[in-house]
């Protein structure tokens, strides 16, 4: 069975300080990595797809890294604006399209 | 570009009444897939389906949940005879492909 676990739960940040965000997963075949932000009371916004162990996104101040275990987004420098909760979900080669979420790191970022 | 659209939004139910979710995808989009997010849990899937066919109900309850995508207008979820356990947010997401999929803002549930 698919399994995707984030890390940390929760992170408090100060504006400025740069941090990482952790999800580790257990597929038999990876088909895709996707991370999302989901603000309270809205729908998870689209943020990256990885495909293959190496492969790096950027976006803002926002970068994603993939291994073969894991995931890391990396935030630089955050402003309060990126509070949020930031959901890691992966895909499975014999598993179709659906996604497999994390529980998501709860992120603050305090002025 | 409208993005994906669910309605209602929120939408209280006694319980034994029928619910019904309405979810119509990203222009272009014709794959839609189902997720529900209970209190204090995370995303699960449900039901992956395109026009006229369900191609993944794995993650669908047995008893009361139906979903469709009729040839013309949105996608239905249907739950009979809601129960206090459905109480939920139930978040409808769509792809061109069975690849990157777009989420719309939910519809929060509500069983009294």
């Amino acid at each position: 069975e698919d399994q995707v676990t984030q890390s940390p739960e929760a992170l408090r940040l100060q504006e400025g300080e740069s941090s990482s965000l952790n999800c580790s997963y257990t597929v038999s075949g990876l088909r895709g990595l996707f991370w999302y932000r989901q603000d309270p009371g809205k729908g998870p916004e689209f943020l990256f797809t990885l495909y293959s162990a190496g492969e790096e996104k950027e976006k803002e101040r926002l970068k994603a890294t993939l291994t073969k275990k894991e995931s890391f987004l990396h935030i630089t420098a955050p402003k309060p604006e990126d509070s949020a909760t930031y959901l890691c979900a992966v895909q499975e080669e014999t598993s179709g399209s659906r996604l497999t979420f994390g529980e998501g790191t709860q992120l603050t970022v305090n002025p | 570009n409208a993005g994906v659209m669910q309605n209602p939004r929120h939408l209280v139910r006694r319980r034994g009444q029928e619910a019904r979710l309405r979810c119509s995808p990203m222009k272009g989009h014709s794959h839609v897939y189902w997720y529900r997010q209970l209190p204090e849990e995370g995303l699960k899937f449900m039901v992956y389906l395109q026009k006229e066919n369900i191609i993944d109900e794995s993650g669908m309850p047995k008893e009361r949940f139906s979903a469709e995508f009729p040839k013309e207008g949105p996608s239905i979820l249907r739950i009979q005879q809601v129960v206090r356990g459905d109480s939920a947010a139930y978040f409808c997401a769509s792809s061109p492909g069975g690849d990157t999929q777009y989420f719309g803002p939910g519809t929060r549930l509500t069983v009294l």
